[in-house]
């Protein structure tokens, strides 16, 4: 069945470091959907993705959608402790579209 | 949190007994999600439903039950039968259908059960 997968499982980094975690999917994605959940919290919708190659910024965070919509990139520029959490990419379920199929995620950890 | 309540934040239960977990919605949202996260993994889908009145199971329905008779209303029921009810449960709906830029979920806050 559909797939989507996400490396690394985990990543710690020097405060101020960049980072990046990458999402590839066994199919071809409609759209692509980014989530951040903070230790304790709820997953918060980011941002989403639709065009082929398309990237989009918020901030220091770096979002990339792949020419062939099966993959996707987040990349965050002078990581911050504020950056702590675990990072979700989703993407929709490829025949009903009444789902979407989250990625298992990146948990970031930032050491001050 | 984005006009989705969960109720109660934290429940504890003896092994063996139902428990009813609440998730309303004020956003007008067609379709709702169950989800279930254990320590350090991530989201499983129990139940969706994109309509009042209809609902379909997810990858881990077992054990557990839903209904939706009202749009803004989608309880969760874990069940006796359910082996490791132990979990974070999340709620979330969505604008619905398959329209692209509708399926964004928004999440609510979460209820942490424990079963004693």
């Amino acid at each position: 069945g559909q797939q989507v997968m996400q490396i690394p499982q985990y990543q710690h980094v020097q405060e101020g470091e960049d980072f990046t975690t990458y999402c590839n999917s066994s199919t071809t994605l409609s759209n692509i959907q980014w989530y951040k959940q903070r230790p304790g919290g709820h997953p918060v919708f980011l941002i989403q993705l639709v065009k082929s190659g398309e990237v989009k910024k918020q901030k220091r965070l770096t979002f990339q959608f792949g020419e062939a919509k099966k993959n996707s990139s987040l990349h965050i520029t002078a990581t911050q402790t504020t950056d702590v959490g675990t990072y979700f990419c989703a993407g929709p379920e490829e025949t009903s579209y009444d789902k979407v199929i989250f990625g298992p995620g990146t948990s970031l950890s930032v050491i001050p | 949190d984005g006009g989705i309540t969960q109720s109660p934040k934290y429940l504890f239960r003896k092994e063996g007994q139902n428990v009813t977990l609440s998730c309303e919605q004020n956003l007008n949202h067609d379709a709702m999600y169950w989800y279930r996260q254990d320590p350090g993994q991530g989201l499983r889908l129990i139940y969706y439903s994109q309509i009042v009145n209809d609902f379909q199971k997810g990858d881990i329905a077992e054990g557990y039950s839903v209904s939706r008779e009202k749009k803004e209303s989608f309880p969760l029921t874990v069940t006796s039968a359910q082996k490791n009810p132990t979990a974070f449960y999340l709620c979330a709906s969505s604008p619905g259908l398959a329209v692209v830029g509708t399926d964004t979920q928004y999440f609510g806050p979460g209820t942490r059960l424990t079963v004693l």
